[in-house]
């Protein structure tokens, strides 16, 4: 049973590099939402996509960005990564239709030196 | 501005007792809202949730209450155990609005349930 898989697991990056977390879910949700997660922050919305072919900000947008490729798939952009975006990011989907249940992914733990 | 607010950031219970956490909102749009449970090193996982139609839900050991009027909820676990000992995230949500689509979550309360 995979739900929400997110990809890597873990990230060492280089002050200015660029990478793109990936996250897919099979669970045939229309939204798709990522999060970060810092100690003492609870959990902040970067970007979320109600439905495929949308996407809008969330509470942390700024350095990020995303793609939803298609229903299942929706990926967070880092174009030039700073120490700031050190943190662990999660991935969820829910059917906005059917009930407000968010299922999370297991977590992607990035560090920028 | 947070508009979900876990005020205690750590609650420590013994085994068999009563843990209760709280959590309080300011947007009176939120019309539901859950309870995340997280173990470290993986994501959150739902626990319970409630509808404010409702001023009880009721999951096994686990209940939430709402108190609309005070815009407060909490969650209640009889009795505890010490697996039960991880950070609790409060989350609401409006089923209505600009905002649809979006859970707007505390910051945690790091529960520990000693033996």
């Amino acid at each position: 049973n995979a739900g929400v898989t997110q990809t890597p697991k873990f990230q060492v990056l280089k002050t200015g590099q660029s990478m793109t977390l990936q996250c897919a879910q099979d669970m045939n949700h229309n939204s798709m939402y990522w999060y970060r997660q810092d100690p003492g922050m609870g959990l902040r919305l970067i970007y979320y996509s109600a439905s495929e072919g949308t996407t809008d900000k969330g509470e942390v947008p700024n350095g990020y960005n995303v793609s939803r490729l298609n229903k299942r798939e929706f990926s967070l952009r880092l174009e030039s990564a700073a120490p700031s975006q050190t943190s662990v990011y999660f991935c969820a989907s829910r059917n906005i239709w059917s009930g407000n249940t968010i299922y999370f992914g297991e977590g992607s733990w990035l560090t920028v030196v | 501005d947070q508009q979900v607010k876990q005020n205690s950031p750590s609650l420590s219970v013994q085994e068999g007792r009563i843990s209760i956490l709280n959590c309080d909102y300011t947007n009176s749009m939120f019309d539901y809202f859950l309870w995340y449970k997280k173990y470290p090193a993986e994501g959150p996982t739902f626990l319970i949730s409630i509808s404010s139609i409702k001023d009880k839900n009721e999951d096994g050991r686990f209940t939430v209450f709402l108190n609309k009027s005070a815009k407060h909820l909490s969650l209640h676990i009889v009795p505890s155990q010490p697996g039960d000992s991880a950070v609790y995230f409060c989350a609401a949500s409006a089923q209505q609005g600009s905002t649809l689509g979006r859970l707007y979550f505390g910051r945690g309360t790091q529960l520990t349930v000693w033996p």
